[in-house]
C-alpha cells in the first residue's frame, strides 16, 4: 500500500507554544488529507479534511483558529496546534487519499504523540 | 447519519485459534465501503481488508476475511490461526460515497500463548 509519513512522531512542549506536525504522502499524490485526534482507549475523531490548494473543512466543535491546517501541495499537509494547552495533549494521526477508487481508501501516517506540559 | 457499532470492547483468543470481531453499521446510502484497520500499541493504523457494498463475494486477505451480511448490516472480521502479533486494537470503519470515514469504538484483541 501507499506510504504516509508523519513528523515528528513525538513532541513535548510547554503550554502556550505552537507545534507543527507534518504529514507527507511519499509515493502518491494525495488530493485529500485528513487529520484525526485520538484520546487514550478511544476511537479516532475526525478533526478536519483538507484538499490541496483550498481551505480545510473542520468538523463541528474543532476550533479552526487553534488547529491550523495547510495543504500546500499534493504530498504535504501540516497541522499547527497554536498556543497549546495541556488539554491538547493527544495522539494526532493524519491520513491521505489519492482520489482513486470509488471509496478512496485512506492511508494513515504513524501518528504524532503530543504532550503539553 | 452513518454509524458503526462494535459491541466487543475486548476479546481474548488462544494462539492458533480463529476469532470473529463484530461490526454492525447503519447508513441510508446504498453505496458504501467497509474497512477494517489494526492499531498496535505503536499507534499506527494498518489497513487490513475492504468490502464494497455491491461486492457479491466476501473479501479475503490472507488470514483475514470479512463476513459481509448486507441485509443484517454486519461486516464481521474473521482472523484465522491467530498469532501473538495479532494482539492490538481493531477498528471497523465505513465510508459512504462522498462522505467522510466513520470509525467504530474499536475492539481490543488479546492473543494468549
Amino acid at each position: 500500500g501507499a506510504v504516509v509519513s508523519q513528523h515528528p512522531s513525538r513532541v513535548i512542549c510547554k503550554s502556550g507554544t505552537s507545534v507543527k506536525i507534518e504529514c507527507r504522502s511519499l509515493d502518491f499524490q494525495a488530493t485529500t488529507m485528513f487529520w484525526y485526534r485520538q484520546f487514550p482507549k478511544q476511537s479516532l475523531m475526525l478533526m478536519a479534511t483538507s484538499n490541496e490548494g483550498s481551505k480545510a473543512t473542520y468538523e463541528q466543535g474543532v476550533e479552526k483558529d487553534k488547529f491550523l491546517i495547510n495543504h500546500a501541495s499534493l504530498t504535504l499537509s501540516t497541522l499547527t496546534v497554536t498556543s497549546a494547552h495541556p488539554e491538547d495533549s493527544s495522539f494526532y494521526i493524519c491520513s491521505a487519499s489519492g482520489g482513486g477508487g470509488e471509496y478512496n481508501e485512506q492511508f494513515f501516517g504513524p501518528g504524532t504523540r503530543l504532550t503539553v506540559l | 447519519a452513518q454509524k458503526i457499532t462494535q459491541t466487543q470492547p475486548g476479546m481474548f483468543v488462544q494462539e492458533k485459534e480463529a476469532v470473529t470481531l463484530d461490526c454492525t453499521y447503519d447508513t441510508s446510502d446504498p453505496s458504501y465501503g467497509l474497512f477494517w484497520y489494526k492499531q498496535p500499541s505503536s499507534g499506527e493504523m494498518i489497513f487490513l481488508i475492504y468490502q464494497g457494498s455491491y461486492d457479491q463475494q466476501n473479501a479475503t486477505e490472507g488470514r483475514y476475511s470479512l463476513n459481509f451480511q448486507k441485509a443484517r448490516k454486519s461486516a464481521n472480521l474473521v482472523i484465522s490461526a491467530s498469532q501473538l502479533g495479532d494482539s492490538a486494537m481493531y477498528f471497523c470503519a465505513m465510508r459512504a460515497r462522498g462522505q467522510n470515514f466513520v470509525f467504530g469504538p474499536g475492539t481490543r484483541l488479546s492473543v494468549l500463548p
